[in-house]
């Protein structure tokens, strides 16, 4: 247990399905990070959160939206999605400084992932 | 951007045996950390690296930060069949770069 939820463990979905997925960390941190982790490629990020403010989009499709109602929660909402967007999504967790710079200590802490399958 | 070469892209072999694996890159990072993943899950830290020059051990497990912060390898001593898994390493600049991976395979 590293303190990091996802759920739900696998989802398939639909391309004109409408799914969310769910991120919950316990460990008081205030960043909050989306990967996409396909076969073969390194893992990619996608989106930042700092103290609940998005920070960084990594180049990321728009049926992609991200939420984070407060510093424990985020959110991965998926709409018209596209087969090749089948992959493992990381949800990840640190403590940044007040300023959003990472600090030597801020190692991050990942979640067990969604297995989306996209049909 | 920055990238990470992990090498090797895989290992086999035989329990008992010791591994190495390593990073370079072609970027200053501050920070270097290697990660393990288990089959359906998420990366766990394995060891954190923080000064160039700077060797940790945690178990069975030995990393070292590069002298220029530019590479960092990762040992790992009398393997056993649990050390089966995907070892990731990354570079900590302003956000994570992460390595392709080292996929080990421990044959009993």
């Amino acid at each position: 247990e590293t303190g990091v939820t996802q759920t739900p463990r696998h989802l398939v979905m639909g391309m004109t399905n409408k799914k969310s997925l769910k991120c919950e960390q316990h460990l008081g941190h205030n960043a909050m990070y989306w990967y996409k982790q396909s076969a073969k490629k390194p893992l990619e990020l996608m989106f930042v959160y700092n103290f609940k403010e998005q920070t960084e989009n990594n180049s990321v499709p728009s049926r992609f939206s991200p939420e984070c109602p407060n510093s424990s929660h985020l959110f991965l909402h998926l709409h018209t999605l596209q087969p090749e967007d089948s992959a493992l999504y990381l949800c990840a967790s640190s403590q940044r400084g007040l300023a959003g710079v990472p600090r030597p200590d801020n190692e991050q802490f990942f979640g067990p992932g969604t297995r989306l399958t996209v049909l | 951007g920055q990238q990470l070469n992990q090498s090797p892209q895989s290992m086999f072999i035989q329990e008992g045996e010791d591994v190495s694996m390593n990073c370079t890159s072609s970027s200053i990072f501050n920070t270097w950390l290697w990660y393990k993943q288990d089959p359906g899950e998420g990366p766990v830290l394995l060891i954190a690296l923080y000064k160039a020059g700077e060797l940790t051990s945690n178990g069975r497990l030995t990393a070292q930060f590069g002298i220029t912060r530019k590479d960092s390898f990762l040992n790992i001593s009398a393997s056993i069949p649990s050390d089966v898994g995907i070892y990731f390493c990354a570079g900590q600049g302003n956000m994570l770069t992460f390595g392709g991976g080292t996929r080990l395979m421990v044959k009993p």
